[in-house]
C-alpha cells in the first residue's frame, strides 16, 4: 500500500512568482486536504477536496488554489506570491470525509525570497 | 483565544517517566485527532477519538467530551519519544483545526 507522497520536497521561488504542488493520496482515498504550517506554528487548513470537488476553505485568499483529479491525486496552486507564503505545505488523505484518521505527506517547504 | 489549546508549549523528561500532554478545544467536534510531528515535517498520526480511551503501545489518549477536554500520556518515556505533539480538532467533516503544540524532548 502505497503512502501519501508529496512533491517537490523542497522549492524556492520568488515574490510574484506562482507555484504548483502535488499530493498523491493513498490508494483507495477520495479525499485530499492541505494544510500550510509556518514556522513554530501549527499546521492551518486551506481548503479540503472530496470526489473532484472543493469541499470547504479555510480563512486563505483566492489566489489559494486546488484541484483533485479522478484518480483522487491533487494540486495546490498558489499565485502572485508573497514573502508571507514561506511554510511547509502538507497534504493528507483519508478514506472518506469526516471521522477518518488522516495519512499524512512529508510536506513541500517552500520558501518565497 | 485558540479553539484548540495546547499545554504545556515545551515539555522536558527524563527517560522512563510518565508524560502527559493536555488539549482544551472550545468548539464542537465530531472526532480529536493527536498527530506526532518530527523535525523535518512529517506528520503521523497516533489516535483519533470521539469518547472515551485508547491505547496503542505506550501511548494513552483520552477525551471528556462534556468538559472538551482531551490528554495524551506516554508511559516509560524513551528518547525516540521526542517530537512535537499535535492534538486536532475535526469540527466539519475532516477539517481539522490544530493547536500550536507541545514540544517534546526526552533525555537519556
Amino acid at each position: 500500500e502505497t503512502g501519501v507522497t508529496q512533491s517537490p520536497t523542497h522549492l524556492i521561488k520568488t515574490r510574484g512568482q506562482q507555484v504548483t504542488l502535488r499530493c498523491s493520496s493513498q490508494s483507495g482515498h477520495n479525499t485530499v486536504s492541505w494544510y500550510q504550517q509556518a514556522l513554530g506554528q501549527g499546521p492551518q487548513f486551506i481548503f479540503q477536496y472530496y470526489r473532484e470537488e472543493e469541499n470547504g476553505r479555510g480563512n486563505f485568499p483566492p489566489r489559494f488554489s486546488g484541484l483533485q483529479f479522478p484518480n483522487y491525486s491533487s494540486e495546490l496552486n498558489v499565485n502572485a506570491l508573497e514573502l508571507d507564503d514561506s511554510a511547509l505545505y502538507l497534504c493528507a488523505s483519508s478514506l472518506d470525509r469526516g471521522n477518518q484518521p488522516q495519512h499524512f505527506g512529508d510536506g513541500t517547504r517552500l520558501s518565497i525570497l | 483565544k485558540n479553539e484548540v489549546e495546547q499545554s504545556p508549549q515545551n515539555l522536558t523528561a527524563q527517560e522512563g517517566e510518565f508524560i502527559t500532554i493536555n488539549c482544551s478545544y472550545s468548539v464542537g467536534i465530531s472526532a480529536l485527532h493527536w498527530l506526532q510531528q518530527h523535525p523535518g515535517g512529517g506528520i503521523v498520526s497516533l489516535f483519533m477519538l470521539s469518547s472515551g480511551k485508547k491505547k496503542h503501545g505506550r501511548l494513552i489518549a483520552t477525551i471528556n467530551i462534556q468538559e472538551k477536554h482531551s490528554s495524551l500520556h506516554i508511559t516509560a518515556s524513551h528518547p525516540r519519544d521526542s517530537a512535537v505533539y499535535i492534538c486536532a480538532a475535526d469540527t466539519s467533516y475532516g477539517k481539522l483545526t490544530f493547536g500550536q503544540g507541545t514540544i517534546l524532548t526526552v533525555h537519556p
